[in-house]
């Protein structure tokens, strides 16, 4: 079974800052996908950034970046000039490549804080 | 616009009692899922459908059932409440294959249950 650990409850960071929080998964599976989600206070599960496994080029979505390392099984996301919209709950999750069977494995989550 | 909606957003019950949370989506998606989130835990999937008729076991089912009777619903039952089902229950769909090796998964707003 796959797992997924996430060994920061909780971050803080300055507004215009930088942050990077940790992720690591456990799979024999080659071929899968990776997502970081967000949830803001008001609870809604907002899909961050995606990466296949199978591509090289790290994934990158404006603000946002991953740096994934597919032989250490780490999968970090990087937020640079944090904002306060950026404060909320953020969760690592791994999907398996089952052509469209789609379950999510998530984390327990890394509370991010940004201060102004 | 398509959506997924639940209800009730919120819930207050008591040990012993049936209880049936809804989840419709308007976007006609063979994939559903229901996920419990609970502090220190993150998201795990309870149930998921992959189409009508279709019902499966996720990591954390005793004690919760679904049915899938249409494409659009996929109710989730707790056949006798118990207070370690408190909990914030997220409902999630997803297009299916379609052809495409990944498919988002769109979340519902969430339904907070309280079981006294």
């Amino acid at each position: 079974a796959q797992t997924v650990t996430q060994s920061q409850p909780e971050m803080s960071v300055q507004e215009a800052e930088t942050v990077t929080l940790s992720c690591t998964y456990d799979t024999s599976e080659n071929n899968y996908y990776l997502f970081w989600y967000k949830q803001p206070p008001s609870r809604q599960m907002i899909l961050v950034i995606r990466q296949e496994a199978y591509k090289q080029q790290n994934a990158t979505e404006n603000r946002f970046s991953v740096n994934f390392q597919k032989a250490a099984k780490s999968f970090s996301l990087k937020i640079s000039d944090s904002q306060l919209g950026d404060t909320a709950m953020y969760f690592c999750a791994f999907m398996r490549e089952q052509g469209g069977s789609e379950k999510l494995v998530f984390g327990k989550g890394t509370k991010l804080t940004v201060n102004p | 616009d398509a959506e997924i909606t639940q209800s009730p957003r919120h819930k207050i019950t008591e040990t012993g009692r049936q209880v049936t949370l809804a989840c419709h989506q308007t976007w006609n998606h063979n994939n559903m899922f229901w996920y419990r989130q609970d502090l220190g835990h993150g998201l795990r999937l309870i149930h998921y459908s992959y189409g009508v008729q279709d019902t499966n076991k996720g990591e954390v089912s005793d004690g919760y059932s679904v049915s899938r009777s249409n494409t659009e619903d996929l109710p989730l039952t707790l056949e006798s409440a118990a207070s370690s089902q408190t909990s914030v229950y997220f409902c999630a769909s997803s297009e299916g294959s379609g052809g495409r090796r990944w498919n988002e998964q769109f979340f519902g707003p969430g339904t907070r249950l309280t079981v006294l």
